[in-house]
C-alpha cells in the first residue's frame, strides 16, 4: 500500500540550485497538490493538477514549476533556489468527488543556504 | 474567493475535557467539501473527519464530532474526552466541487495531565 511517495525526504540546497521534488501515487486519483508548510502560515497551497495534463497556481507559485504528464506523478522543480523556500513540502491527492479523502505523502524538508 | 480562516493558534485544555477547534471558511460554491487533519510531532497528516455542503446531520467519528453551522459558515472540530495523545496540530481545510482544496493556519492543540 504505497499511497502517495515523495522524494527525496531531506534535502540542503544552495541558493541559486535548481532542483525537483518528486510524488507519485498509485490510487489513480485525479487530484495531486503541492503544499509547503512554514511555522504560524500552515499548509500553503504552491500548485495543483485536476488531472493529467492540466496544471494551476495556488496561493504561493512563484519560483515554482509543475507539470502533470501522468496521471500518477507530479514533480515540483525549484528553478532558482532561495533560503525563503526553506520549507517543509507535502504532496497529496485525492479522488476528484467534492468529499473524496485527501492523501499525504511524508513530507520533504527542503534547506536553502 | 474562497478561504479558511482558523482563529486559535493555540490551546490548553485539561486531559479529559472537551475541546473545540474553530474554523470558518467562505465560498460562493454551493457544492463543497470540509475537512479535519490532525498533524502530531512526527509530521504525518492524519485525516479525522469530513463534512459535505449538502449533508443534513453534523458528522461524526468516534470521539470526533464536526459543528456544521451552514448560516455562520462554522464547521468547528469537538473532541470529546480529550486524552494527552490529542496533542499536535490540526488544520481545516475546504474543497470547492472539483477545484483546489486550501487549508487554514492551523491550531496547535496541549493536552495538560
Amino acid at each position: 500500500n504505497a499511497g502517495v511517495t515523495q522524494t527525496p525526504k531531506f534535502q540542503v540546497l544552495k541558493t541559486g540550485q535548481s532542483m525537483t521534488l518528486q510524488c507519485a501515487q498509485d490510487m489513480n486519483h485525479e487530484y495531486m497538490s503541492w503544499y509547503r508548510q512554514d511555522p504560524g502560515m500552515g499548509l500553503r497551497l504552491i500548485h495543483y493538477s485536476v488531472g493529467a495534463g492540466i496544471t494551476d497556481q495556488g496561493e504561493v507559485p512563484n519560483g515554482y514549476n509543475v507539470s502533470r504528464s501522468t496521471t500518477e506523478d507530479f514533480p515540483l522543480r525549484l528553478l532558482s533556489a532561495a533560503p525563503s523556500q526553506t520549507s517543509v513540502y507535502f504532496c497529496a491527492s485525492s479522488g476528484a468527488l467534492v468529499g473524496n479523502t485527501i492523501y499525504f505523502g511524508e513530507g520533504s524538508w527542503l534547506t536553502v543556504v | 474567493a474562497q478561504k479558511i480562516t482558523q482563529t486559535q493558534p493555540g490551546m490548553f485544555v485539561q486531559e479529559k475535557e472537551a475541546v473545540t477547534l474553530d474554523c470558518t471558511y467562505d465560498t460562493s460554491d454551493p457544492s463543497y467539501g470540509l475537512f479535519w487533519y490532525k498533524q502530531p510531532s512526527s509530521g504525518e497528516m492524519i485525516f479525522l473527519i469530513y463534512q459535505g455542503s449538502y449533508d443534513q446531520q453534523n458528522a461524526t467519528e468516534g470521539r470526533y464530532s464536526l459543528n456544521f453551522q451552514k448560516a455562520r459558515k462554522s464547521a468547528n472540530l469537538v473532541i470529546s474526552a480529550s486524552q494527552l495523545g490529542d496533542s499536535a496540530m490540526y488544520f481545516c481545510a475546504m474543497r470547492e466541487g472539483y477545484d483546489k482544496i486550501i487549508f487554514g493556519k492551523g491550531t496547535r492543540l496541549h493536552i495538560l495531565p
